[in-house]
């Protein structure tokens, strides 16, 4: 089984540009996370998927971030512009239905922005 | 909004010893997970643990939950330096969301 997929591994930009991270989750699982992790510390959930909809994304700054999961499958994370806070591995993870909701996670992507 | 200690945050230990990591969290939860992180890599799931008294094995990491106590713990017995990794608990609430903790940084020193 294919386990979650993301692109690009690594991204070295200026400030100010965009960005965009890719994921694409365990085949079957409808619930898709992108979480932040800076360096010495856990991951932080930027937003979480039920299939299309959006149903937590108390902690995605707005003004800068945004997501999309078109059908259900796929995510895009966009942040425009990037500034040097930025600067981070953006994880994507999905889990199944079920009570355990065991999460899945993919490699990441290691944002750095200069 | 859920608060996730995990302690120590360093660890260095020899190998063929035994420890333990802590992990508190703040309010009432009902699933508890353990990861496991090697530098550079992603996250892998350890153990899964849902109710109080639940308790995990596999090879040389056990994982228990206490959840009267919101206590969970991971003890490593005999430790051999392929256990060297980040470990993070994490808790799930009602709503689905989920807390990771700080991570534990495991060193086994031959």
């Amino acid at each position: 089984e294919a386990g979650v997929v993301q692109s690009p591994r690594y991204k070295i930009i200026e400030k100010k540009q965009p960005v965009a991270f890719w994921c694409n989750p365990i085949s079957g699982h409808n619930t898709l996370y992108w979480y932040r992790q800076n360096l010495g510390q856990g991951p932080e959930l930027l937003i979480r998927y039920e299939n299309e909809e959006a149903v937590d994304d108390s902690q995605l700054p707005k003004d800068r971030f945004s997501a999309e999961r078109l059908k259900g499958v796929d995510s895009t994370l966009k942040i425009q512009p990037a500034e040097l806070g930025d600067s981070a591995v953006y994880l994507c993870a999905s889990s199944g239905d079920g009570f355990f909701l065991e999460q899945y996670f993919g490699p990441g992507t290691r944002l750095t922005v200069t | 909004e859920l608060k996730v200690e995990q302690n120590p945050l360093f660890l260095s230990m020899q190998e063929g010893k035994n420890y333990t990591i802590y992990c508190n969290y703040s309010t009432t939860s009902d699933r508890l997970y353990w990861y496991r992180q090697d530098p550079g890599k992603s996250l892998e799931s350890l153990f899964v643990l849902l109710s109080n008294g639940a308790v995990k094995q596999e090879g040389r990491l056990m994982a228990s939950l206490d959840t009267k106590a919101r206590l969970s713990t991971l003890h490593i017995t005999a430790a051999v330096h392929d256990l060297s990794a980040t470990y993070f608990c994490a808790v799930g609430n009602t709503g689905n969301q989920f807390y990771f903790g700080t991570g534990t940084s495991l060193t086994v020193i031959p």
